[in-house]
């Protein structure tokens, strides 16, 4: 069984510029999150999508993040413009259902570099 | 709002010897725990999960927790510990119901020095 796909892995750019990343959850699983993971830190959710439709965004920074998941499948989270303290790495999950004590299963992530 | 505490950012240890590493939440209903293992440059990976039932928890590679619910804890532990072990290693809890994403824990470091 395939995994979470991401890409692209590595992304290095300026502040104030923008950036996308792209996530193919695994197939059938209806529940797809975006985390942030801060050097040192544990991962923090930013986005939860149920099919298409958003179930949780209270932690995304909407002046400057986005993301969409347009047909219940793949996934796409914008930063416009950049911030140095985005530097991070950016997980996306999936999960069958999105129900409480499922596994969540991880991508290798992004990780974003903003000089 | 449900929280995790992991008490140590870096545990070093001698390959084959044993390790906790300890996890303590805060949650005023019921919930479910986790932990995953990050290896350097990867996503994170299930080691074990709490629902239900047993409080003695076997996972992959070892690795067994506790959940003691009147000290909401849920420490790792292993009995001997290898090489391929180092790694950092999160805490996270959800629930108790519905569409609930995980909260993780800083996280601790294992360093397993041979």
């Amino acid at each position: 069984e395939a995994g979470v796909a991401q890409s692209p892995r590595y992304k290095i750019i300026e502040k104030r510029q923008s950036v996308a990343f792209w996530c193919n959850p695994i197939s059938g699983h209806a529940t797809l999150y975006w985390y942030q993971q801060i050097l040192g830190q544990g991962p923090k959710l930013l986005i939860q999508f149920q099919n298409n439709g958003v179930v949780d965004d209270s932690q995304l920074p909407k002046d400057r993040f986005s993301a969409e998941r347009l047909k219940g499948v793949d996934s796409t989270l914008k930063i416009q413009p950049a911030k140095l303290e985005d530097s991070a790495v950016y997980l996306c999950a999936s999960s069958l259902r999105g129900l409480a004590g499922e596994i969540e299963f991880f991508g290798p992530g992004t990780r974003l570099t903003v000089l | 709002a449900q929280s995790v505490t992991q008490l140590d950012s870096q545990v070093p240890v001698f390959e084959e010897a044993p390790v906790e590493l300890r996890c303590n939440y805060s949650s005023s209903v019921s919930v479910y725990l986790f932990w995953y293992v990050q290896y350097p440059n990867q996503g994170l990976q299930l080691l074990l999960k709490y629902l239900s039932g047993s409080t003695l928890v076997k996972g992959i590679n070892g690795f067994e927790a506790e959940f003691n619910k009147s000290q909401t804890s849920f420490h790792l532990r292993k009995p001997s510990v290898h090489i391929s072990d180092t790694a950092e290693y999160f805490c996270a809890v959800s629930g108790p119901s519905g569409n609930t994403p995980l909260v993780f824990g800083k996280g601790t470091r294992l360093s397993v020095i041979a």
